[in-house]
């Protein structure tokens, strides 16, 4: 069975510039996680998917940050304007359904610095 | 709220010896707790986890975590240690919501010498 898949692996900006991180789930999951992990911190939710509906996204900065998953299979990460506080792994996992005692399976992340 | 409570940010072991990283939780309702590793640039692998079953918990690489609701606890063991088992460790609750979400840790580094 095919693992989560992220791309880029890594990416290096200027402040103010955009980005956008691209996810696959694991088929047939249909939950999908972003999460952001600073440096020596553990990784932080962005954002929840059940299928193409958000379900939380409380802690995702609305004014920079962004994310879809159109069809409730790929979903793309995106930051505009990028600043320096945004360097941090991002890591997408997925889930068979929404639920606390699932196991999420993550990606191998995208590291984004920003100059 | 939910919140993780890892203590230390580094522990260091000798190969064979026993293996501790400390976790405390606090959860306003009975959680799910979860233990990850992290091998350096990968993603988190799930060692094992709690979901209000056998409070004795076992997990792949030798590794287990016990429960203990009184201590609001959920330590990782493992009896000998590896040189392969040099990662993050990452605990993380969660809670029996329909929508519940994964609150980490800061996480520990594990090093094991030889």
């Amino acid at each position: 069975e095919a693992g989560v898949a992220q791309s880029p692996r890594y990416k290096i900006i200027e402040k103010r510039q955009s980005v956008a991180f691209w996810c696959n789930p694991i088929s047939g999951h249909a939950t999908l996680y972003w999460y952001q992990q600073i440096l020596g911190q553990g990784p932080k939710l962005l954002i929840q998917f059940q299928n193409n509906g958000v379900v939380d996204d409380s802690q995702l900065p609305k004014d920079r940050f962004s994310a879809e998953r159109l069809k409730g299979v790929d979903s793309t990460l995106k930051i505009q304007p990028a600043k320096l506080e945004d360097s941090a792994v991002y890591l997408c996992a997925s889930s068979p359904r929404l639920a606390g005692y699932n196991e999420q399976f993550f990606g191998p992340g995208t590291r984004l610095t920003v100059l | 709220a939910q919140s993780v409570t890892q203590l230390g940010s580094h522990v260091s072991v000798s190969e064979g010896a026993l293996v501790l990283l400390r976790c405390n939780y606090s959860s306003s309702v009975p959680p799910y707790l979860f233990w990850y590793v992290q091998y350096p640039n990968q993603g988190l692998q799930l060692l094992l986890k709690y979901t209000s079953a056998a409070t004795l918990v076992k997990g792949i690489n030798g590794f287990e975590a016990e429960f203990k609701k009184s201590e609001t606890s959920f330590h990782l063991t493992k009896p000998s240690a590896h040189m392969s088992d040099a990662a993050e460790y990452f605990c993380a609750v969660s809670d029996a919501g329909a929508n519940s979400k994964l609150t980490f840790g800061k996480g520990i580094t594990l090093s094991v010498r030889p």
